[in-house]
Protein backbone atom coordinates (compact mmCIF):
# COMPACT_ATOMS: atom_id res chain seq x y z
CA UNK A 1 0.00 0.00 0.00
CA UNK A 2 1.93 2.93 -1.36
CA UNK A 3 1.14 6.44 -0.01
CA UNK A 4 4.35 8.46 -1.25
CA UNK A 5 5.12 7.53 -4.49
CA UNK A 6 7.98 8.78 -6.34
CA UNK A 7 8.00 9.02 -10.39
CA UNK A 8 11.62 7.29 -10.93
CA UNK A 9 13.89 4.83 -9.09
CA UNK A 10 17.28 5.60 -10.73
CA UNK A 11 17.93 8.57 -13.49
CA UNK A 12 20.66 9.57 -15.49
CA UNK A 13 20.60 13.04 -16.63
CA UNK A 14 23.43 15.12 -18.13
CA UNK A 15 25.10 18.46 -16.85
CA UNK A 16 23.45 21.17 -17.58
CA UNK A 17 19.85 19.19 -18.34
CA UNK A 18 16.37 20.53 -16.73
CA UNK A 19 15.32 17.55 -14.12
CA UNK A 20 11.76 17.24 -13.01
CA UNK A 21 11.30 14.93 -9.50
CA UNK A 22 8.00 14.19 -9.23
CA UNK A 23 6.44 13.17 -5.82
CA UNK A 24 2.87 12.50 -5.22
CA UNK A 25 0.68 11.15 -2.01
CA UNK A 26 -1.96 10.26 -1.66
CA UNK A 27 -3.43 10.59 2.55
CA UNK A 28 -4.64 14.31 1.95
CA UNK A 29 -1.44 15.62 3.86
CA UNK A 30 -0.92 19.46 3.97
CA UNK A 31 2.95 18.99 4.84
CA UNK A 32 5.38 17.73 1.74
CA UNK A 33 9.07 17.77 1.81
CA UNK A 34 12.56 17.20 -0.23
CA UNK A 35 15.55 15.95 1.48
CA UNK A 36 18.76 14.53 -0.47
CA UNK A 37 20.71 12.00 1.61
CA UNK A 38 24.17 11.36 1.04
CA UNK A 39 26.65 9.13 2.76
CA UNK A 40 27.99 10.51 6.37
CA UNK A 41 25.52 14.04 6.03
CA UNK A 42 21.97 12.09 6.34
CA UNK A 43 18.92 13.64 5.55
CA UNK A 44 19.25 17.35 4.34
CA UNK A 45 16.19 19.49 3.64
CA UNK A 46 15.67 21.08 0.33
CA UNK A 47 12.42 22.52 0.15
CA UNK A 48 9.15 22.47 2.09
CA UNK A 49 5.64 23.07 1.65
CA UNK A 50 2.85 23.45 4.50
CA UNK A 51 0.22 23.95 1.43
CA UNK A 52 -0.75 24.60 -2.25
CA UNK A 53 1.26 26.88 -4.44
CA UNK A 54 3.07 27.65 -1.17
CA UNK A 55 6.92 26.62 -0.23
CA UNK A 56 9.60 27.44 1.85
CA UNK A 57 13.70 26.77 1.54
CA UNK A 58 15.16 24.53 3.74
CA UNK A 59 18.69 24.36 4.67
CA UNK A 60 20.53 23.60 0.81
CA UNK A 61 18.00 24.83 -1.66
CA UNK A 62 20.68 26.33 -3.75
CA UNK A 63 20.54 25.00 -7.59
CA UNK A 64 16.47 23.92 -6.79
CA UNK A 65 13.45 24.67 -7.49
CA UNK A 66 9.98 23.39 -6.35
CA UNK A 67 6.10 23.48 -7.18
CA UNK A 68 3.13 22.72 -5.45
CA UNK A 69 -0.04 23.29 -7.80
CA UNK A 70 -1.60 20.71 -6.05
CA UNK A 71 -2.13 19.46 -3.11
CA UNK A 72 -1.24 15.76 -3.64
CA UNK A 73 1.96 16.69 -5.95
CA UNK A 74 5.14 18.07 -5.02
CA UNK A 75 8.21 18.69 -7.51
CA UNK A 76 11.32 19.37 -7.68
CA UNK A 77 13.36 21.24 -10.28
CA UNK A 78 17.25 20.72 -10.77
CA UNK A 79 16.78 24.24 -13.39
CA UNK A 80 20.85 22.95 -14.70
CA UNK A 81 21.98 19.65 -13.48
CA UNK A 82 25.52 19.70 -11.82
CA UNK A 83 27.70 16.98 -10.46
CA UNK A 84 27.20 17.39 -7.87
CA UNK A 85 23.60 16.90 -7.61
CA UNK A 86 24.50 13.26 -7.72
CA UNK A 87 22.28 11.86 -4.63
CA UNK A 88 19.92 10.22 -3.28
CA UNK A 89 16.39 12.10 -3.30
CA UNK A 90 13.93 11.53 -0.88
CA UNK A 91 10.08 12.94 -0.76
CA UNK A 92 7.75 12.77 2.24
CA UNK A 93 4.59 14.25 3.60
CA UNK A 94 3.24 14.71 7.12
CA UNK A 95 -0.51 15.22 7.85
CA UNK A 96 -0.20 18.92 9.64
CA UNK A 97 2.44 21.24 11.62
CA UNK A 98 2.15 19.28 14.74
CA UNK A 99 1.10 16.14 13.56
CA UNK A 100 3.53 13.01 14.05
CA UNK A 101 5.99 12.23 11.92
CA UNK A 102 6.70 11.60 8.20
CA UNK A 103 5.88 8.61 5.39
CA UNK A 104 8.38 8.89 2.90
CA UNK A 105 8.89 7.90 -0.78
CA UNK A 106 11.01 4.78 -2.13
CA UNK A 107 13.50 7.95 -3.10
CA UNK A 108 14.65 8.70 -6.48
CA UNK A 109 18.45 7.67 -7.08
CA UNK A 110 19.79 10.82 -9.44
CA UNK A 111 23.23 10.40 -11.56
CA UNK A 112 24.22 13.57 -13.09
CA UNK A 113 27.32 12.77 -15.83
CA UNK B 1 18.38 26.44 14.07
CA UNK B 2 18.19 22.80 15.66
CA UNK B 3 20.74 20.78 15.60
CA UNK B 4 20.98 17.24 16.45
CA UNK B 5 23.92 15.07 16.82
CA UNK B 6 23.93 11.17 16.83
CA UNK B 7 26.55 8.75 18.18
CA UNK B 8 27.71 6.68 16.94
CA UNK B 9 28.27 6.48 13.39
CA UNK B 10 28.60 2.94 12.73
CA UNK B 11 27.78 0.03 15.77
CA UNK B 12 28.60 -3.74 15.44
CA UNK B 13 26.50 -5.91 17.93
CA UNK B 14 26.23 -10.02 18.32
CA UNK B 15 23.33 -11.29 17.40
CA UNK B 16 21.33 -11.18 20.69
CA UNK B 17 23.31 -8.74 22.48
CA UNK B 18 21.85 -4.81 23.27
CA UNK B 19 22.46 -1.57 20.83
CA UNK B 20 22.35 1.52 22.00
CA UNK B 21 22.25 4.46 19.70
CA UNK B 22 21.86 8.12 21.15
CA UNK B 23 21.14 11.38 19.85
CA UNK B 24 21.46 15.24 21.28
CA UNK B 25 19.45 17.92 20.33
CA UNK B 26 19.88 21.91 20.79
CA UNK B 27 16.10 23.50 20.66
CA UNK B 28 14.80 23.03 24.44
CA UNK B 29 11.50 23.91 22.82
CA UNK B 30 11.34 20.48 20.82
CA UNK B 31 8.27 18.05 21.79
CA UNK B 32 8.58 15.52 19.44
CA UNK B 33 11.37 13.22 18.78
CA UNK B 34 11.05 10.10 16.18
CA UNK B 35 13.21 7.12 15.45
CA UNK B 36 13.55 6.06 11.38
CA UNK B 37 14.95 2.73 10.12
CA UNK B 38 16.41 2.62 6.48
CA UNK B 39 17.15 -0.80 5.07
CA UNK B 40 19.45 -1.07 1.97
CA UNK B 41 17.72 0.71 -1.10
CA UNK B 42 14.64 0.62 0.87
CA UNK B 43 12.79 3.98 2.33
CA UNK B 44 13.04 5.33 5.96
CA UNK B 45 10.30 3.68 8.12
CA UNK B 46 9.20 5.43 11.30
CA UNK B 47 9.80 2.64 14.16
CA UNK B 48 9.27 4.49 17.18
CA UNK B 49 8.96 7.94 18.39
CA UNK B 50 8.45 9.44 21.83
CA UNK B 51 6.88 13.28 22.58
CA UNK B 52 8.37 15.50 25.21
CA UNK B 53 5.65 14.93 28.18
CA UNK B 54 6.55 11.07 28.35
CA UNK B 55 10.29 9.86 29.75
CA UNK B 56 10.70 6.37 28.06
CA UNK B 57 8.13 4.81 25.49
CA UNK B 58 8.51 0.36 24.50
CA UNK B 59 7.37 -1.30 21.77
CA UNK B 60 8.47 -4.75 22.24
CA UNK B 61 11.95 -5.36 21.49
CA UNK B 62 12.80 -1.26 20.72
CA UNK B 63 13.00 1.53 23.44
CA UNK B 64 13.25 4.89 23.20
CA UNK B 65 14.16 6.95 26.42
CA UNK B 66 14.35 11.03 26.81
CA UNK B 67 16.21 13.34 29.15
CA UNK B 68 14.35 16.63 28.58
CA UNK B 69 16.93 18.68 30.96
CA UNK B 70 20.14 17.21 29.35
CA UNK B 71 18.30 17.03 25.78
CA UNK B 72 19.12 13.50 24.70
CA UNK B 73 17.29 10.54 24.03
CA UNK B 74 18.44 7.25 22.84
CA UNK B 75 16.89 3.85 20.83
CA UNK B 76 17.51 0.60 23.06
CA UNK B 77 17.14 -2.43 20.78
CA UNK B 78 17.24 -5.67 22.67
CA UNK B 79 18.00 -9.29 21.96
CA UNK B 80 19.25 -8.04 18.34
CA UNK B 81 18.79 -9.95 15.48
CA UNK B 82 20.00 -9.93 11.88
CA UNK B 83 16.87 -7.96 10.63
CA UNK B 84 17.85 -5.23 12.63
CA UNK B 85 20.26 -4.59 10.58
CA UNK B 86 20.28 -1.00 8.52
CA UNK B 87 20.97 2.75 9.08
CA UNK B 88 19.05 4.35 12.32
CA UNK B 89 17.78 8.46 12.06
CA UNK B 90 16.70 9.92 14.87
CA UNK B 91 14.98 13.46 14.63
CA UNK B 92 13.92 16.17 16.77
CA UNK B 93 11.31 19.05 16.18
CA UNK B 94 11.11 21.90 17.65
CA UNK B 95 9.20 25.65 17.78
CA UNK B 96 12.69 26.80 16.82
CA UNK B 97 13.17 25.30 13.46
CA UNK B 98 9.25 25.95 12.44
CA UNK B 99 7.91 22.21 13.06
CA UNK B 100 9.92 20.66 10.96
CA UNK B 101 11.93 17.56 11.55
CA UNK B 102 15.85 17.85 12.09
CA UNK B 103 17.51 14.67 11.32
CA UNK B 104 20.24 13.18 12.83
CA UNK B 105 23.33 12.06 10.60
CA UNK B 106 22.33 8.25 10.79
CA UNK B 107 24.09 5.18 12.35
CA UNK B 108 25.09 1.93 10.50
CA UNK B 109 23.94 -0.90 12.74
CA UNK B 110 25.36 -3.82 12.04
CA UNK B 111 24.29 -7.58 13.90
CA UNK B 112 26.97 -10.11 13.26
CA UNK B 113 25.47 -13.82 13.38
Amino acid sequence: DVKVTQSSRYLVKRTGEKVFLECVQDMDHENMFWYRQDPGLGLRLIYFSYDVKMKEKGDIPEGYSVSREKKERFSLILESASTNQTSMYLCASSPGLRAAGYTFGSGTRLTVV
Amino acid sequence: GENVEQHPSTLSVQEGDSAVIKCTYSDSASNYFPWYKQELGKRPQLIIDIRSNVGEKKDQRIAVTLNKTAKHFSLHITETQPEDSAVYFCAARGLEYGNKLVFGAGTILRVKS
